[in-house]
């Protein structure tokens, strides 16, 4: 079973309005930390927002902030006032309590049109 | 800002071939990461190191792969005989400390190609 899924491989906003990249999660671990990273085209990944398992209120970042609904396990990410240079990939990802490694999804590419 | 810093950007090599990129993690960080990217897909970890030994990895890190930190600064990853399904991008990360939740700080990373 996939431990993290993104059901979306696009989404399209256009510029200024609000936009939601959905993320699901699977795992038995009660202690868990869940990040979003941003991949422009240059291909670095950037550190978004991290929301942790235990964490009571939802993790914000400036224009980011990630709806956490924890008995639905989703962690969806949004991006507020969206920019032209908000386009990019985005991609969901886990660690679990008792490992080094995070866990990615497959990513979705965010386009900001005009 | 601190960052982590990769070279080459992009190596070209040819199957066969042994290849080492290198990584320098952020000075005071204590845990660094390798990850990959093959085109188009997603990032998969491939191993973890902490006090000079590799603390986990995954079943990709085969024997043909090894890591090293072989001073104070660098940290190696080493492809013995290349593959041409090793061509991806190659990712380092470091992480400042034990706490297992800790945002880990991506270089830019290095495009490997192998021919």
């Amino acid at each position: 079973a996939q431990k993290i899924t993104q059901t979306q491989p696009g989404m399209f906003v256009q510029e200024k309005e609000a936009v939601t990249l959905d993320c699901t999660y699977d795992t038995s671990d009660p202690s868990y930390g869940l990040f979003w990273y941003k991949q422009p085209s240059s291909g670095e990944m950037i550190f978004l927002i991290y929301q942790g398992s235990y964490d009571q209120q939802n993790a914000t970042e400036g224009r980011y902030s990630l709806n956490f609904q924890k008995a639905r396990k989703s962690a969806n990410l949004v991006i507020s006032a969206s920019q032209l240079g908000d386009s990019a990939m985005y991609f969901c990802a886990m660690r679990e309590g008792n490992t080094d490694k995070l866990i990615f999804g497959t990513g979705t590419r965010l386009q900001v049109f005009p | 800002e601190p960052e982590v810093t990769q070279t080459p950007s992009h190596q070209v090599t040819q199957m066969g071939q042994e290849v080492i990129l290198r990584c320098v993690p952020i000075s005071n960080h204590l845990y660094f990461y390798w990850y990959r990217q093959i085109l188009g897909q997603k990032v998969e970890f491939l191993v973890s190191f902490y006090n000079n030994e590799i603390s986990e990895k995954s079943e990709i890190f085969d024997d043909q792969f090894s890591v090293e930190r072989p001073d104070g600064s660098n940290f190696t990853l080493k492809i013995r005989s290349t593959k041409l399904e090793d061509s991806a991008m190659y990712f380092c990360a470091s992480s400042v400390n034990l706490v297992r939740v800790d945002e880990q700080f991506f270089g830019p990373g290095t495009r490997l190609t192998v021919l």
